[in-house]
């Protein structure tokens, strides 16, 4: 089974800090995907990154980066210089594809990470 | 993207009564999805809703009291039967276009409170 663990129930930091949210995932499946969404106070749920097993590759965006490391079946997520409206639950995840044997495409969360940027 | 929505946003509703959810994508999606999120908690799927035949249910989810329609490939409905308090969520519907590697989007939410 699939399990998607997210360590940390809540940070707070002042802004301008960076802040790495951590994410440790389970799955006996070579092909997976990872994601990280974001769900500010409005509720809607923002989708941030996809990582492919086979790319190990790290990705920056803007402010934002991922650190994805097989080895320790880690895909952790780091804001550069925080802002305020960075305030929000974000949450990793994971699924498995159709052709993998029980795969369904469906995503298993971890429980999420409440950060809050304070001015 | 798609862009998704749902109806109703939210709502409050009595005990044993039934509401029924849409979900509305404005392109042909190959899946949709309903998700709970419980208050404070993470998200779990309810089911995958098929197109022309019965959803797929996960452990714990039956049938009776999540029916999902999905008569073509831009539209869903979650019905919450018999409703009770420990039913107040928020209720997402997720949808995924094309291949495995593609992301799924989700619904503004519904949110649901059961008095």
């Amino acid at each position: 089974a699939q399990k998607v663990t997210q360590a940390q129930t809540e940070i707070s930091v002042v802004e301008k800090e960076d802040v790495t949210l951590d994410c440790v995932y389970e799955t006996r499946d070579t092909t997976y995907y990872l994601f990280w969404y974001k769900q500010p106070p409005s509720g809607e749920l923002v989708f941030l990154i996809r990582r492919n097993s086979f790319d190990e590759q790290n990705e920056i965006s803007g402010r934002y980066s991922w650190n994805f490391q097989k080895s320790t079946s880690s895909f952790n997520f780091t804001i550069t210089a925080s802002q305020v409206v960075d305030s929000a639950v974000y949450f990793c995840a994971l699924s498995l594809p159709l052709f993998n044997q029980g795969g369904s495409e469906k995503l298993v969360f971890g429980k999420g990470t409440k950060l809050t940027v304070n001015p | 993207s798609a862009v998704i929505s749902q109806k109703p946003s939210r709502d409050i509703c009595q005990r044993g009564t039934s509401l029924t959810i849409q979900c509305q994508v404005d392109s042909q999606v190959t899946m949709m999805f309903w998700y709970r999120q419980q208050p404070g908690q993470s998200l779990t799927l309810i089911a995958t809703a098929n197109q022309g035949s019965e959803a797929t249910y996960e452990s714990g989810f039956v049938i009776d009291k999540f029916p999902i329609s999905r008569p073509n490939l831009t539209f869903s409905t979650l019905t919450v039967s018999n409703m009770s308090p420990e039913d107040s969520s928020i209720y997402l519907c997720s949808v995924k276009a094309g291949g495995s590697y593609n992301e799924q989007f989700f619904g503004p939410g519904t949110r649901l409170t059961v008095l």
